[in-house]
């Protein structure tokens, strides 16, 4: 089966930079995506890692590093609609995808 | 681009009773997943099919879930019978790629189900 790691709360100030990392076991790794969900929304796509490095997105980025199981998103120059839950997803090359528990972010001003 | 589809938005329904959540994925994705958020145990998937067909449905507690995906257009996560601890947001996604693809999915806005 696969198991995700990642933070429950994280707390920053605007205009900062937060990381969120996760960590992951699984079989038949295949890649790691990210997802943005506000309060009573749906998740969004936000970013997904295949090969080690990182992917630049905007303000986002998102790092893999398939020998250590690990990844991390990173948000710059952080606003307060930010604010919101972040997920780790791992992808098996069944296709099958696995959502960690979410970390929620708070972005006070 | 309509983004994917999902009825009813809401349901209340009583314990006992069939519940049937409705989805229509973006056009052109050959790929459809079925998910389940609660508080407890946060965002799980159900099932997943490619190209219309179940390729993995470990993920459904038991039998009283059933999903179909008749079409490329359409498909239908069923509940009977329902019992209060089936309430719950159920998303619908559907992805552009096939199963080793890239990971992109698109989710629908949920249905929130209330089952008392």
């Amino acid at each position: 089966g696969q198991s995700l790691e990642q933070p429950s709360e994280v707390t920053a100030v605007e205009g900062a930079i937060v990381q969120i990392n996760c960590t992951y076991q699984t079989s038949g790794f295949y890649g790691l995506s990210w997802y943005q969900q506000h309060d009573g929304g749906a998740p969004t796509f936000l970013s997904y890692n295949a090969l080690d490095g990182l992917e630049e997105t905007g303000r986002f980025s998102s790092f893999l590093s398939r020998s250590d199981s690990y990844g991390y998103l990173l948000l710059q120059e952080l606003q307060m609609k930010d604010s919101a839950s972040y997920f780790c997803a791992v992808k098996t090359n069944a296709g099958k995808s696995t959502f960690g528990d979410g970390t929620t972010l708070t972005v006070k001003p | 681009d309509a983004g994917v589809i999902q009825s009813p938005r809401h349901e209340v329904t009583e314990m006992g009773q069939e519940v049937t959540l409705r989805c229509k994925p973006i056009s052109g994705h050959n790929s459809l997943f079925w998910y389940r958020q609660t508080m407890m145990r946060g965002l799980e998937l159900l099932i997943y099919f490619n190209n219309n067909v179940p390729i993995d449905d470990s993920g459904m507690p038991e039998d009283r879930f059933s999903a179909k995906m008749p079409n490329a257009s359409f498909s239908t996560l069923k509940i009977q019978p329902s019992e209060p601890r089936d309430s719950a947001v159920y998303f619908c996604a559907s992805s552009p790629r096939g199963l080793a693809g890239g990971e992109t999915q698109y989710f629908g806005p949920g249905t929130r189900l209330l089952v008392l």
